[in-house]
């Protein structure tokens, strides 16, 4: 099965400089990626998501890039603020077909220091 | 429009008694899944409906768990003699249940905290 595996666990910026989480998966047939930010006692809410037949993805300040060929993904934010401190996960599906569940990554804690 | 909804929001209870827990999906979407949430880790996956049946309970931790969704909309998470090692959010998702395709985004709900003591 599917295994994803993300790094790294805590991450500490200062605002205004960018962050990077990097995510690795075992399941080369694997064609959907998305990233949840979790704030704290909150849901896990969609940020943004890349499907295979592209290579990179972007919103305002935050974007995915995806390498199929090495089997990882990372997400960017650029021009950190506060409000972007909380929990970040990657996931990618457990098979290929049309509805699936998701596997995720352990996350990765960003604090983004004013 | 309303997204994911759970209920309780907490549920404690003892080592050996039964809970409910209950998920109210997006209207219209097909696809409903359970996760569960222990501290410090990501949601792992128990359970998912495509309409009324379990397409896939291959995350169900043992039998003491078992989910239905009669109806195709509601589902409710069952927990028989629960364990200390329960205790976590569990948390519902769901979709618009596509066929095919590469991906259907997953909308969360905003989780029950049980706590088993």
């Amino acid at each position: 099965g599917e295994n994803v595996e993300q790094h790294p666990s805590t991450l500490s910026v200062q605002e205004g400089d960018s962050a990077v989480i990097k995510c690795t998966y075992s399941d080369s047939a694997s064609n959907y990626f998305p990233w949840y930010k979790q704030e704290l006692g909150k849901r896990p809410q969609l940020i943004i998501d890349i499907r295979s037949n592209v290579g990179e993805k972007k919103d305002q300040r935050i974007a995915v890039t995806l390498n199929k060929t090495a089997k990882h993904f990372s997400l960017h934010i650029t021009e950190t603020q506060p409000e972007d401190s909380a929990v970040y996960f990657c996931a990618a599906p457990t098979y290929y077909s049309g509805n699936t569940p998701l596997v995720f990554g352990k996350g990765t804690r960003l604090s983004v220091i004013a | 429009g309303a997204g994911v909804s759970q209920t309780p929001s907490n549920k404690v209870t003892e080592k050996g008694k039964y809970v409910e827990l209950r998920c109210d999906p997006i209207s219209g979407h097909t696809a409903l899944y359970w996760y569960r949430q222990s501290l410090g880790q990501g949601p792992e996956f128990l359970i998912y409906f495509q309409g009324t049946g379990a397409a896939d309970d291959s995350g169900l931790p043992n039998d003491r768990f078992f989910a239905v969704r009669p109806e195709g909309s509601v589902s409710t998470l069952k927990i028989q003699r629960t364990e200390r090692g329960d205790s976590a959010v569990y948390l519902c998702a769901s979709s618009l249940g596509l066929a095919g395709g590469m991906g259907d985004t997953q909308y969360f709900g905003p989780g029950t905290r049980l706590t088993v003591l």
